[in-house]
């Protein structure tokens, strides 16, 4: 069955440093893959998301994710943190396959300090 | 911008009471999903539903769940008889194509406290 693991529960970054949150997936296939933020109180919003193509993908407030197909990953990177990234990230993937529903790892809770 | 809608906000019942969590999907959207989030674990999928029933369901979707879309508009999840293990934040979600490759919205969720 299709997993999702994000190693990291809890990752603290000091404000303007870089930032990478991992993430591996065990598929059948090459699945989609989705990074999703949940702000305090707040619903999930897309970061960004891979269908194919190039590996880089750029998403928004900075993000962007690199797919590595030979390590099963999609690491999320941004490269100066700010203050207001501090979080609930969460890494999903899915299949091309009608409405398959996605399958979301346990998240990755950032904080960010001064 | 649109968005999914959820009410309400923070429902705390008791144990053995029937729960209506509610949703207003996007309007052109065609596929609406729950799923729910127990403290401190990972979003787990309830149900998918497309034209007028059930998709897909998990192992979690029991006979004490059900959905309906009463309405053009409302997306709703009914727990029969709450238990303890039901508290949980409970998120609508949905999409307007018959891929992954549509977007999920989700809304921001509807906490549930069991007591």
């Amino acid at each position: 069955a299709q997993s999702v693991t994000q190693p990291d529960i809890h990752i603290t970054v000091s404000e303007g440093a870089s930032l990478e949150l991992r993430c591996n997936y065990s598929y059948g296939a090459t699945p989609y893959l989705f990074w999703y933020v949940q702000s305090p109180g707040q619903g999930l919003q897309l970061l960004l998301k891979y269908f194919s193509g190039d590996t880089l993908v750029q998403g928004i407030k900075g993000f962007e994710a690199e797919f590595k197909r030979s390590q099963s990953s999609f690491n999320l990177r941004k490269p100066s943190v700010h203050w207001s990234d501090a979080a609930e990230y969460f890494c999903a993937v899915g299949l091309y396959s009608g409405n398959t529903p996605l399958v979301f790892g346990k998240g990755t809770r950032l904080s960010v300090i001064a | 911008e649109p968005e999914v809608t959820q009410t309400p906000s923070h429902q705390v019942t008791q144990m053995g009471q029937e729960v209506i969590l509610r949703c207003v999907p996007i309007s052109n959207h065609l596929y609406f999903y729950w799923y729910r989030q127990i403290l401190g674990q990972k979003v787990e999928f309830l149900v998918s539903f497309y034209n007028n029933e059930i998709s897909e369901k998990s192992e979690i979707f029991d006979d004490q769940f059900s959905v309906e879309r009463p309405d053009g508009s409302n997306f709703t999840l009914k727990i029969r008889s709450t238990k303890l293990e039901d508290s949980a934040m409970y998120f609508c979600a949905s999409r307007a194509g018959t891929t992954n490759t549509g977007e999920l919205f989700f809304g921001e969720g509807s906490r549930l406290t069991v007591l």
